[in-house]
């Protein structure tokens, strides 16, 4: 099994300023996914990097994977109140395995 | 459909009842996760199963949980005896297995059940 750490816990923001979240983990990954969870549903993709990645952007979001030091930011640029969410990183175990470990995420609120 | 579904959406129940919660994958994704958060908590990993087959129950907390997949498709987490503790939103995800096969692969949640034992 493999888990994620998000660090900062919560982060509050004014709209329009870049929001960065970061993710630790402790042993080999195939990938890394980054999901959001708005309050009171599930959670939704965002974006997956795969282990020999270094970067990857999908419209405002933008990853980072340094597997040498075992960790991942998403930077969300231009932020919107639209934002406000709670992120999770989920590390994809290597070896085949299947088992996902969420951390407690980051809380994000973006202020109007 | 188009989505993971998950019935019932709210319940209540009252302590020592049996409650069973169903989810609907995506049609064809073979895996199917179960999982547990707590308020203000990430989702804590239940179980999973690939089509029909439980493969991993080791986060089910007590032997009052039990989950199934008898054809693959369609999944019961099932509670007995309800405990207040037992209070916690219940979210089921599915996947179809890409190159990275399992829990490396893009899940896609229902909405979850909120359970609130009384």
């Amino acid at each position: 099994s493999q888990q994620g750490e998000e660090d900062p816990q919560a982060l509050s923001i004014q709209e329009g300023e870049n929001a960065t979240m970061n993710c630790s983990y402790k042993t080999s990954i195939n990938n890394l996914q980054w999901y959001r969870q708005n309050s009171g549903r599930g959670l939704v993709h965002l974006i997956l990097i795969r282990s020999n990645e270094r970067e990857k952007h999908s419209g405002r979001l933008r990853v980072t994977l340094d597997t040498s030091k075992k960790s991942s930011s998403l930077l969300i640029t231009a932020s919107r109140a639209a934002d406000t969410a709670s992120y999770f990183c989920a590390p994809g175990p290597g070896g085949g395995g299947f088992k996902t470990i969420f951390g407690a995420g980051t809380r994000l609120f973006v202020k109007a | 459909g188009a989505g993971v579904s998950q019935s019932p959406r709210y319940k209540v129940a009252k302590r020592g009842q049996d409650v069973a919660l169903r989810c609907d994958p995506i049609s064809g994704h073979v895996s199917l996760f179960w999982y547990q958060q707590a308020l203000g908590q990430g989702p804590e990993f239940l179980t999973y199963f690939q089509n029909e087959a439980q493969l991993d129950k080791s986060g089910l907390p007590s032997d009052r949980f039990f989950a199934e997949r008898p054809e693959g498709s369609v999944s019961t987490l099932k509670i007995q005896r309800t405990q207040q503790e037992d209070s916690a939103v219940y979210l089921c995800a599915s996947s179809s297995p890409g190159r990275a096969s399992g829990g490396g692969d893009t899940q896609y949640f229902g909405p979850g059940t909120r359970l609130t034992v009384l």
